[in-house]
């Protein structure tokens, strides 16, 4: 079946810290990878995406590359800022299961000053 | 523009009132979800309407009835709820259009406390 593992939370780094949080996954079909960004009180938000196998997504800063050989969608970001303080979901959705959308658990992350 | 709209954003209510949540969405998408989303916890699929038909309800008990009036529009009524059910209810859209990556989109929430 489909699935995401993503690392534990929460983290906490210094402002202009390196970020990696790790995702993993298992899917049965060739699905679509996605990091959405909730920050508190709010709905979440597409961080990112990628359709297929070495696809990068990127959006403020923010970058995850689809590895299918490791069946990985870790995000990066080189330089963060507090307000990147927020949680972060890894999601799947695979067309050839109905779309259905399979979260990680969130990672949540505290950047301080 | 990628917005999805939601109403209200806060309701408390008693455990014998009906309410309605909100949802509306005019990017021409042609499926809507209703996901509760409990403190600290990914959300969690409840229901499914794809085309205006509903096309997935995930065990969700009676007490929560959607109820897809048009494409734009996703209303889900609250009825006889108990206090577990305080959550925060997420509405999502999709374009659901073959051959294309079915991106979803988040409305902001409504926070429900129920007392």
């Amino acid at each position: 079946g489909n699935s995401v593992t993503q690392m534990e939370g929460p983290v906490t780094l210094s402002e202009e810290a390196f970020l990696t949080i790790n995702c993993t996954y298992t899917a049965t079909g060739y699905p679509s990878l996605f990091w959405y960004v909730q920050y508190p009180g709010e709905g979440l938000q597409l961080l990112l995406k990628a359709t297929k196998a070495d696809d990068k997504g990127s959006n403020k800063g923010f970058e995850a590359t689809y590895r299918k050989e490791t069946t990985s969608f870790h995000l990066e970001k080189g330089s963060v800022q507090v307000s990147d303080s927020a949680v972060y979901f890894c999601a799947l959705s695979d067309r050839h299961t109905g779309n259905q959308f399979y979260f990680g658990t969130g990672t949540s992350l505290t950047v301080i000053p | 523009d990628t917005e999805v709209t939601q109403t209200p954003k806060h309701l408390v209510m008693g455990m014998t009132n009906k309410k309605s949540l909100k949802c509306e969405q005019h990017m021409g998408h042609r499926a809507m979800y209703w996901y509760k989303q409990k403190a600290k916890k990914p959300p969690e699929l409840m229901f499914v309407y794809s085309y205006e038909k509903l096309s997935i309800n995930e065990s969700v008990p009676s007490r929560f009835s959607p109820e897809c009036p048009n494409s734009s529009l996703l209303n889900l009524h609250l009825h006889a709820l108990q206090p577990e059910d305080s959550a925060l209810y997420l509405c999502a859209s999709s374009s659901r259009l073959a051959g294309i990556t079915d991106t979803q989109y988040f409305g902001p929430g409504t926070r429900l406390t129920v007392l």
